[in-house]
Formats: structure tokens, C-alpha cells, sequence
């Protein structure tokens, strides 16, 4: 597609139910990245993908968050039991490969915005 | 990666430039510099990088001291649609995950 979508645009959710994020890349790039953004904070890093692959998941904030990638294209990202402090914008961003991504740019989608009441 | 810091905030006018400092002291020689800004509600968008020379593209110039410890973003006639927030990052280009790490960044508040 023409740029990273993400779905659903918006989420609410009751606290302890489970919820995926989706993340379609721009068709093409290898690499891809989840961030986090809680309310007037700055962008926490998650997890990236080589391809399928995501060679360091340390940034995942407790083993409740999980992430796959599929056909080097479509990445979920699963949220178990759900906690208050979940709330917050989910990003995902590509770029063309993960040999050097940094100096082809990253291209970030709009986000899902989770809300766990 | 190099610490960088930022203003928290700036005011410009509109059609003036606007100019985004950046101070990155402990810079090593292969890290480049990164400019992103986010608009509100959407995701952050690529402005521009450099290693040491001056760079221009259609959004803005970057501006880098010949020491290399600091850094200005240009934006030559800023818009009331360049408000956003700043996010200068240094990163070395190479294979350990090449993700960026966001500070806090510098919210610029183009005014009438």
C-alpha cells in the first residue's frame, strides 16, 4: 500500500480481555517496528522484525505482550489480559530493508489508540 | 547511542524560519543525526539526517557543527501546519536492530 495502515484506529477494551493490534507494512519493506506512546509521553520502543523474525524482544514491557510477522508482511501484536496501564497509542512503523533502515527513513503509521477501562 | 537534548519548547512565527537546536556533545564518529517530528494524532514523519555535512531537502536543512557536537534543524518559512514535536536522535547505521530511540523532543508552536 501506499503507507503503513494500522487497525482498528481506536480500541477500548475491558481490563483482562485480550486485544490484537495490526500492523500491514508499506509492500516491501523488510523491516518493521512497534512503539508505544502513553499520553503526553515520549515514543517507548517494543519490538522489530527482520523479515519474520525479531531478533530481541527485551522491549516488551511484561510477557503479557507478544508479536508475530507473517510473509515478512503483516505483524500483530497481542496485548493478553489486558491492564490499565496498557492504555496508550500503539505504533508501528517500516522501512525498505533492516540491513540499513535508518538511512532510508522509518515510515510510521497512525496508531492505535487502546483505551482499558 | 549519544544523548540528545532539546528544548522543550519554541514559539515561531509564521512565515518566519525556524530554528531547532540540538546538542548531541557525546556523538561518536559513525553516528548520524536524526530529525522526526509528530504531528498531533498521527505517527511521527521522517525530516531529514546528515553525518557531517550540511543537508537540504524539500521539508528542511540540517545544519551540523564541524565538531559535530551539536546540531540546528531549518525550517525556512515556517506554517502553522509545522506545529508539532521535534525529535532530534543520533544512531550509528549499522545491523544491532536499528531502532530509534525517541526523547523528549522540542514542541514548536507556530503562531499567526
Amino acid at each position: 500500500g501506499a503507507g503503513v495502515s494500522q487497525s482498528p484506529s481506536n480500541k477500548v477494551t475491558e481490563k483482562g480481555k485480550d486485544v490484537e493490534l495490526r500492523c500491514d507494512p508499506i509492500s516491501g519493506h523488510t523491516a518493521l517496528y512497534w512503539y508505544r506512546q502513553s499520553l503526553g509521553q515520549g515514543l517507548e520502543f517494543l519490538i522489530y522484525f527482520q523479515g519474520n523474525s525479531a531478533p530481541d524482544k527485551s522491549g516488551l514491557p511484561s510477557d503479557r505482550f507478544s508479536a508475530e510477522r507473517t510473509g515478512g508482511s503483516v505483524s500483530t501484536l497481542t496485548i493478553q489480559r489486558t491492564q490499565q496501564e496498557d492504555s496508550a497509542v500503539y505504533l508501528c512503523a517500516s522501512s525498505l530493508t533492516y540491513q540499513n533502515p535508518l538511512y532510508y527513513g522509518y515510515t510510521f503509521g497512525s496508531g492505535t489508540r487502546l483505551t482499558v477501562v | 547511542d549519544a544523548k540528545t537534548t532539546q528544548p522543550t519548547s519554541m514559539d515561531c512565527a509564521e512565515g518566519r524560519a525556524a530554528n531547532l537546536p540540538c546538542n548531541h556533545s557525546t556523538i561518536s564518529g559513525n553516528e548520524y543525526v536524526y530529525w522526526y517530528r509528530q504531528i498531533h494524532s498521527q505517527g511521527p514523519q521522517y525530516i531529514i539526517h546528515g553525518l557531517k555535512n550540511n543537508e537540504t531537502n524539500e521539508m528542511a536543512s540540517l545544519i551540523i557543527t564541524e565538531d559535530r557536537k551539536s546540531s540546528t534543524l531549518i525550517l525556512p518559512h515556517a506554517t502553522l501546519r509545522d506545529t508539532a514535536v521535534y525529535y532530534c536522535i543520533v544512531r550509528a547505521n549499522n545491523n544491532a536492530g536499528n531502532m530509534l530511540t525517541f526523547g523528549g523532543g522540542t514542541r514548536l508552536m507556530v503562531k499567526p
